[in-house]
């Protein structure tokens, strides 16, 4: 069976400071995967999807960077945080085929930008 | 992808059944309608999906208007476990397709003892 695994599942970063959140997609191959965020009180944003490794579309300008170095890992990152980055970040994957169906979320990693 | 529309809050009584208002009066006919849900800091859920026929499997039921510009989700029997946020979202089938979903504000439903 699929599984998806995000981490860390919280963090505390200082403003400024670097970010890298992690996801990884377990038993299957090629597939979509993608990145949103949610804000405090906020819907659900999405940020960057993949349809390949080396493959990233960024749906909002940010100060955000996604990268896909392997065919099931997706690695969402910041140079400098800012306090505007704070909020939950779910990673999420589907099956890449024409009539594609449901996604996929992982557990979300809880991020406070101070 | 085509706007949606839903009621910003529902409540509704534990064991009755819970309907969900969607409108989405500028979908096309490649269109499909989702239903997600959202369980408080969890990821979201998917529940159901349809194209024009009324849809039903063990969460819940999917009813589509015949001019398709509205649907109804329906928790048969709701319980305390099914308060979360409903997202309705409709999504383009076809070659093109990325899979991306793009998410409303939703219906935050209460359910109550």
């Amino acid at each position: 069976s699929q599984t998806i695994h995000q981490w860390p599942a919280t963090l505390v970063q200082p403003v400024g400071s670097p970010l890298s959140l992690e996801c990884t997609v377990e038993g299957t191959s090629n597939p979509n995967l993608y990145w949103y965020r949610q804000a405090a009180g906020r819907g659900l944003q999405l940020l960057f999807y993949s349809i390949g490794i080396d493959q990233i579309s960024s749906e909002v300008p940010q100060n955000l960077s996604a990268s896909r170095p392997q065919d099931r890992q997706f690695i969402l990152s910041s140079k400098k945080l800012l306090l505007s980055d704070s909020g939950f970040y779910l990673c999420a994957w589907s099956v890449r085929q024409i009539h594609t169906g449901e996604l996929f979320f992982g557990e979300g990693s809880r991020l406070t930008v101070l | 992808d085509a706007k949606t529309t839903q009621p910003p809050s529902m409540d509704c009584a534990e064991g009755r059944a819970a309907n969900l208002p969607c409108n989405h009066s500028t979908i096309s006919g490649n269109e499909y309608v989702y239903w997600y849900r959202q369980i408080h800091s969890q990821g979201p859920q998917y529940i159901i999906h349809g194209l024009k026929n009324n849809e039903t499997n063990e969460m819940a039921s999917l009813i589509i208007t015949e001019d398709r510009k509205s649907s109804t989700l329906i928790l048969p029997h709701a319980t305390l476990r099914d308060t979360a946020v409903y997202y309705c979202i409709v999504r383009f089938h076809g070659s093109s397709n990325t899979g991306k979903l793009i998410f409303g504000q939703g219906t935050t439903l209460q359910v109550k003892p």
